[in-house]
């Protein structure tokens, strides 16, 4: 099993650009996140998804966008990227809410400039 | 709102236990505890539900006080692989999970 799996790994983008990520898990899991990590603090959830064909805000979803088309998918989409977008990204997927342990992906670096 | 770690950060020296706080202004549901290696993912170690339950494994435990709205993560002998920043996470009624800002520890041999 691979896990969670996220690409790319590293991005550099110009102020305006727009990319996709995307987040990939083998676990037959029900819930999957993202979320940002900024230097030196805790992790923001972004947008989350309950399952195939669900999405949900989080804490921070402004300018970014979502889809689950696919159970083992979660696409995170920045249309007009933004400096302060530059960020670490984590996609993580779980059984349930209340089971607790999520998975993360490896992360995503990305640089707006 | 994000919960409040205490320590920020703390140093020990191979063997001293360590005790990391959580706590949060708003009833909870749940308290999620994760370790992060500088560089890489986070990975789950547990969680506590309500119920003032108590939980570990190996030589890591934690706790969960509903009525103060708290929680607290216990490193005993602590061992150079403990090493990275310990995030609480915690889940309030509208199930939404906030991530505390991190304790960095240090273990020195």
């Amino acid at each position: 099993n691979a896990g969670v799996t996220q690409t790319p790994k590293f991005r550099v983008l110009k102020t305006g650009q727009s990319m996709t990520l995307l987040c990939a898990q083998d676990m037959n899991h029900e819930y999957m996140y993202w979320y940002r990590q900024d230097p030196g603090m805790g992790l923001r959830l972004i947008h989350y998804s309950v399952g195939e064909g669900t999405t949900a805000k989080g804490e921070v979803p402004d300018g970014y966008n979502v889809s689950r088309l696919k159970k083992q998918n979660f696409l995170l989409g920045l249309e007009s990227a933004a400096p302060s977008q530059t960020s670490v990204y984590f996609c993580a997927s779980s059984y349930s809410r209340l089971s607790g342990d999520q998975y993360f992906g490896p992360g995503t670096r990305l640089l707006v400039l | 709102q994000q919960p409040v770690q205490s320590p920020q950060a703390v140093i020990l020296r191979e063997g001293e236990d360590a005790v990391i706080n959580c706590s949060s202004s708003k009833a909870l549901y749940s308290v999620h505890w994760y370790r992060q290696k500088h560089g890489e993912a986070p990975v789950f170690l547990m969680i506590l539900l309500k119920g003032g339950e108590q939980k570990g494994h190996d030589k890591i435990s934690a706790s969960f006080n509903e009525k103060k709205q708290q929680s607290s993560l216990y490193l005993t002998a602590s061992q150079l692989s403990y090493s990275g920043t310990y995030f609480c996470g915690t889940e309030d009624s509208n199930y939404q999970l906030i991530w505390g800002a991190g304790t960095k520890l240090i273990i020195k041999p």
